[in-house]
């Protein structure tokens, strides 16, 4: 099994609105991350997490909360969005923390979860 | 400072060869290079990650000089589903530098 499964597909949601992104993946892997990605731009690295726990943050606005609850989950959750924050939310996963040097660097992504926020 | 470098767009027909390269002046000396393919709204798929010379697998090849600052990505025989944005990462100095994807290659390729 070499998917990275993200729940919802899409989401629409207010302003004052409180939602959850979910990530899972069932590979074993370690190292688990959360991308934002805009229109016809590259992803945007968020967080990053290594066993668990929180690695990277990459200055993300606390209205972006993430979790780890065990090695195959990642959530995400949304509180007070604004339109600006509509975008495609990518996870990904690998096998180690990628830059560690202990294997191949690779990320697996999920297929995305559309957000779209009024 | 870029990280990497690459053509913002190519255009193709199908049946040809496609070459996108990447420049990567700075990459660590112990660090490999790694090319994703992206379709609109899906996430970044793994193609072909190499450290020197040539790496091929039933997608593609990669070619990478002795001197490492550049990389090309070599699609044989493109066909219309390999319309997509192409991205290469390398670590360059920091342990994130490899999670920091550049503006990509957008590949058309036309019947």
């Amino acid at each position: 099994d070499t998917e990275v499964t993200q729940t919802p597909k899409h989401l629409v949601m207010g302003m004052t609105n409180k939602k959850s992104l979910k990530c899972e993946q069932h590979m074993g892997h370690r190292a688990m991350y959360w991308y934002k990605q805009k229109a016809k731009k590259p992803p945007e690295l968020m967080f990053v997490y290594s066993y668990e726990k929180l690695s990277i943050n990459e200055s993300v606005p606390s209205r972006f909360s993430p979790e780890c609850p065990n090695s195959s989950l990642l959530n995400l959750h949304l509180h007070a969005l604004q339109p600006e924050d509509s975008a495609l939310y990518l996870c990904a996963s690998s096998q180690d923390l990628v830059g560690a040097g202990l294997s191949s660097d690779t990320q697996y992504f999920g297929p995305g979860t559309r957000l779209t926020v009024l | 400072l870029a990280k990497t470098t690459q053509p913002i767009s190519m255009d193709s027909y199908e049946g040809q060869e496609v070459n996108i390269t990447c420049s990567h002046n700075n990459i660590a000396t112990n660090d490999y290079i790694t090319w994703y393919q992206q379709f609109p709204s899906q996430g970044p798929r793994f193609i072909i990650q190499g450290y020197k010379t040539k790496v091929t697998n039933e997608v593609a090849s990669l070619f990478i000089p002795a001197d490492r600052k550049s990389s090309t990505l070599s699609l044989p025989r493109v066909s219309l589903s390999d319309t997509a944005v192409y991205y290469c990462l390398v670590g360059v100095r920091r342990r994130t530098d490899k999670l920091i994807f550049g503006t990509g290659t957008r590949l058309q390729v036309f019947p």
